[in-house]
């Protein structure tokens, strides 16, 4: 069966570096997402993506988040200045249509650890 | 933006055992979706109810919505040590993203 995949499965960078999460869709998904898990909280929505460009986005999703499909299969999270704040889980999702009708398939995410 | 809230937060039962979570939300929705967590892992969808349903089934799984309560519920039946892992309920209303509450951590006893 067709999966999400993401890398790396971990990432530690030092506070004001930059980082870049990938992730592979499945191929055939038109609508991507971003969410991000605090350990031991809820799973947040951080941004969507459709048409190659950002549908919805968060509050959290600021100016130092910014998403990108450098080309046919890739789809990227970038932070620019990360903070210890940003630690987390962060898990891409795609899904075949809008989500008023599809479910989203999870990737198993890539542990971020910011020292 | 709103989100579900589940209910109860942990759970532990003895295999074999029926398993019962409960989502709970504050506006309207267009659709909920109930989904699971093994440790480490990502979020694996299970069902996705509409609002104008009010019961679906998948194998063991059994998922009930009721738009005049707000609320939802997941029952696992036959319960096995496998489905030890967290489950969540998700909540698209009129932006139709998905938004994800804390959780029910569910153990199942062998």
């Amino acid at each position: 069966e067709p999966e999400v995949t993401q890398t790396p499965s971990h990432q530690v960078t030092q506070m004001g570096q930059e980082v870049i999460l990938r992730c592979v869709p499945i191929s055939n998904h038109l609508y991507f997402y971003w969410y991000r898990q605090i350990l031991g909280q809820k799973v947040e929505f951080l941004v969507s993506f459709y048409n190659n460009e950002i549908s919805e986005k968060s509050e959290i999703f600021d100016d130092q988040f910014s998403v990108e499909r450098p080309d046919g299969s890739n789809f990227t999270l970038k932070i620019r200045s990360t903070k210890l704040e940003d630690s987390a889980m962060y898990f891409c999702a795609s899904s075949e249509i809008s989500v008023t009708g599809s479910p989203l398939h999870f990737g198993n995410g890539t542990r971020l650890t910011v020292t | 933006s709103q989100q579900g809230e589940e209910d109860p937060q942990a759970l532990s039962i003895q295999e074999g055992e029926n398993a019962t979570m409960n989502c709970s939300y504050k506006t309207s929705i267009n659709n909920l979706q109930w989904y699971r967590q093994n440790s480490g892992r990502g979020l694996v969808h299970l069902i996705l109810i509409r609002s104008n349903e009010r019961e679906k089934h998948s194998g063991r799984l059994r998922v009930t919505l009721d738009t005049s309560k707000k609320s939802s519920s997941l029952l696992i039946t036959a319960s096995r040590a496998a489905d030890t892992a967290s489950y969540f309920c998700a909540i698209s209303g009129g932006s139709y993203i998905p938004t994800f509450g804390r959780g029910t951590s569910l153990i199942v006893h062998p």
